[in-house]
């Protein structure tokens, strides 16, 4: 059985540009968590999604969007990047549903912001 | 004060040593969850639990409700065990992680 798969695994932008990362769950799996690890915050949730909708947010700015498809594939994008979104973004997929489902995660998308 | 604190921040232990790493909460929970994270940044989930005791061969967490603690031990420990090990409760409110390092 395929895991989660996060692309791309790296990349680099300049500030002001945006970015799209891309997380395909695990088959069967309707829900995808997203969250931002960085060495100064450590990691914070970003969004959920479950079929299709937007379940629980956390406390970030509006820059920070998702969407998740009807193939429960998601994607979160980021607009006007700014140095402080340097970070790993980690997707996490599970069965029955943040926070009660066991998380299954991906390896991470490296963004950095010069 | 954050709502999920760790303990020991970074705890080095010899091999075969039993390890105990600490979480307290401050919030209401339905879950919490531990993770270890490998150097490189995949995180594994290794258990979910919402009361009592969970067991996963040589992994142990505990879970007080009342006391709003957890705590994760590992029994003959391993450098294989070295990790960042993280408690993360209901809507994914994250401890600082607990780095343990088990030497050889």
């Amino acid at each position: 059985k395929a895991g989660v798969t996060q692309t791309p695994r790296y990349l680099i932008k300049t500030r002001g540009q945006q970015v799209t990362l891309s997380c395909s769950p695990i088959s069967g799996h309707r829900s995808v968590s997203w969250y931002q690890q960085t060495p100064g915050q450590g990691l914070q949730f970003l969004f959920e999604y479950f079929s299709e909708t937007q379940r629980n947010k956390g406390n970030f700015p509006g820059r920070f969007s998702g969407r998740q498809f009807s193939n429960s594939r998601s994607e979160m994008n980021v607009s006007t990047l700014e140095l402080g979104d340097s970070a790993l973004y980690l997707c996490a997929s599970s069965l029955g549903g943040h926070p009660t489902g066991e998380l299954f995660f991906g390896e991470g998308s490296r963004l950095t912001v010069l | 004060k954050n709502e999920v604190e760790q303990s020991p921040q970074n705890l080095t232990a010899q091999e075969g040593e039993f390890i105990t790493i600490n979480c307290s909460y401050s919030v209401g929970i339905s879950a919490l969850h531990w993770l270890q994270q490998h150097p490189g940044g995949g995180i594994v989930s290794l258990f979910m639990l919402s009361s009592g005791k969970k067991k996963h061969g040589r992994l142990i967490a505990t879970i007080n409700i009342q006391e709003k603690h957890s705590s994760l031990h590992i029994t003959a420990s391993h450098p294989r065990d070295s990790a960042v090990y993280i408690c993360a409760v209901n809507d994914m409110r994250f401890g600082a992680g607990t780095r343990l390092t088990v030497k050889p």
